[in-house]
């Protein structure tokens, strides 16, 4: 299994609305990460997570909580949120914090109301 | 042809010809690099890794060059096919500091492969 799944695919909320986002990986991996995309951006990094600890955090508002409940499961926490956070959620996983050999969720397409 | 600009470079070729995309990265502590293919509506695909001891990897009809001197990285494809149309990024790890395993991504390149 070399997946990392995503869940919800789709997801729209309400400025006072409070949702979460999951990822989901069976491979073994330790380090896992929260990028957000932009239409027609690179990824950009939001969180780091290795061996279930938060190692990098790149400055992101609190309104973004993660939460790494053990070494197959990671979730994104979102509350009072701004329009200018709809994006692309990517979720990603390696075996290692430095080895780049990282696999991708498909995503999760947020829109903000 | 290949244009830069406000928006994403673009490289458009005919089907069965190679393609040469290229990246130039600034931190000089990066010592891992990666290209990763984005199909739309899907996550980034790993396709290809060297590290900064080497200057080439090859893998299945794709090669890397790594010009550590000018900081460049270019992705090699042959035989380009219309699957092969999607944005393609590299990135780099940063070794060391608060930094350390830090996954960054680059500006990317659409590809286009006409039949």
């Amino acid at each position: 299994d070399t997946e990392v799944t995503q869940t919800p695919k789709h997801l729209v909320m309400g400025m006072t609305n409070k949702k979460s986002l999951k990822c989901e990986q069976h491979m073994g991996h330790r380090a896992m990460y929260w990028y957000k995309q932009k239409a027609k951006k690179p990824p950009e990094l939001m969180f780091v997570y290795s061996y279930e600890k938060l190692s990098i955090n790149e400055s992101v508002p609190s309104r973004f909580s993660p939460e790494c409940p053990n070494s197959s499961l990671l979730n994104l926490h979102l509350h009072a949120l701004q329009p200018e956070d709809s994006a692309l959620y990517l979720c990603a996983s390696s075996p290692r914090q430095s080895r780049g050999e990282a696999f991708f969720g498909q995503g999760t397409r947020l829109t903000v109301v | 042809g290949e244009s830069v600009g406000l928006h994403l470079p673009t490289l458009s070729v005919q089907e069965g010809d190679n393609s040469i995309i290229n990246c130039a990265y600034s931190n000089s502590a990066s010592d891992y690099f990666i290209w990763y293919k984005q199909e739309s509506g899907k996550g980034p695909q790993f396709i290809i890794d060297i590290r900064s001891n080497m200057d080439k990897r090859q893998g299945q009809r794709v090669t890397v060059l790594l010009n550590k001197t000018v900081k460049h990285l270019s992705l090699q494809i042959a035989a380009t096919q219309p699957g092969d149309s999607a944005v393609y990024f590299c990135a780099e790890i940063s070794s060391g500091g608060t930094s350390y395993g830090k996954l960054t991504f680059g500006q990317g390149t659409i590809l286009t492969v006409h039949p």
